[in-house]
C-alpha cells in the first residue's frame, strides 16, 4: 500500500513570495490533515478535511494560508505572502475516517525555508 | 498552553539497555494516547497507542505505560537498538466529533553501539 505522498520535498523562497505544497493521501482515506512543524516543536494542526469539506481550520492563519482538497482526494496548501516565521516542515497526514482512535499516517513533509 | 509535555529533549542509551521516554499531560479528559517515531527527513511513523482503560500496552520491544492519577505515560524500549535512534513524540487526540492530535515537543533518542 502506497503511503502519503508530498511534493516538493524542499523549497526555498524569499519573504513575501508565494508557495504551494501538494499532498496525495493513502487511497481510500477520507480524512486529510495539514500540520506545521517548527524546529524543536511538535507538529501543530493547521487544517483538517473530511472528504472535501473543512472540519477544523481554527489554527490556520487565514490571512496568508489557504488550502483545498479537490474531489476529496489530493490537497494543496498555499502560503501567500510568506513570512520568515513560516519556515517549517509542512506535514500532510491521512486517516481512514475521522475517529478518535483512527491512526494518522504521515507523509515525508515539505521543508520550507523563507529567506 | 502545552497540554502534552515531553520535558526531556534528548536521551542517550547504550545498545541493549532499556530506553524510557516520558510524557506528561494536563487534561484529565484525555483518554487515548499515541507514540510516533520520526527519523530525519521523514514523516512521523505510528509506533504504539494506549487507551485509558488500560495501564499497559505492549508490542514487541515497545511497551507504553499509563499512570492516570499522575497524568503520565512512558514508552519503554527493551532492548534498545541503534535503529531506534530517532525523535519520539507522544500525542493525544482532542475534540468532540472531530479530532486533532496534540503533540509533545519530542525527545531525541540516541542509542549508542
Amino acid at each position: 500500500e502506497a503511503g502519503v505522498a508530498q511534493s516538493p520535498r524542499y523549497k526555498i523562497i524569499e519573504k513575501r513570495q508565494s508557495v504551494a505544497f501538494w499532498c496525495n493521501p493513502i487511497s481510500g482515506h477520507a480524512t486529510l490533515y495539514w500540520y506545521q512543524q517548527i524546529l524543536g516543536q511538535g507538529p501543530k494542526l493547521l487544517i483538517q478535511f473530511q472528504n472535501n469539506g473543512v472540519v477544523d481550520d481554527s489554527q490556520l492563519p487565514k490571512d496568508r494560508f489557504s488550502a483545498e482538497r479537490l474531489k476529496g482526494v489530493d490537497s494543496t496548501l498555499k502560503i501567500q505572502p510568506a513570512k520568515l516565521e513560516d519556515s517549517a516542515v509542512y506535514l500532510c497526514a491521512s486517516s481512514l475516517v475521522l475517529g478518535r482512535t483512527d491512526t494518522q499516517y504521515f507523509g515525508p513533509g515539505t521543508r520550507l525555508t523563507v529567506l | 498552553d502545552q497540554q502534552v509535555k515531553q520535558n526531556s529533549p534528548s536521551l542517550s542509551v547504550q545498545e541493549g539497555r532499556i530506553s524510557i521516554l516520558n510524557c506528561d499531560y494536563t487534561n484529565s479528559m484525555f483518554d487515548y494516547f499515541l507514540w510516533y517515531k520520526k527519523y530525519p527527513a521523514e514523516g512521523p511513523t505510528f509506533l504504539i497507542s494506549i487507551s485509558s482503560i488500560k495501564d499497559k500496552n505492549e508490542d514487541g520491544r515497545f511497551t507504553v505505560f499509563l499512570n492516570k492519577s499522575a497524568k503520565h505515560l512512558s514508552l519503554h524500549i527493551v532492548p534498545s537498538q541503534p535503529g531506534d535512534s530517532a525523535v519520539y513524540f507522544c500525542a493525544a487526540p482532542v475534540g468532540s466529533g472531530t479530532y486533532k492530535y496534540i503533540f509533545g515537543t519530542g525527545t531525541r533518542l540516541k542509542v549508542l553501539a
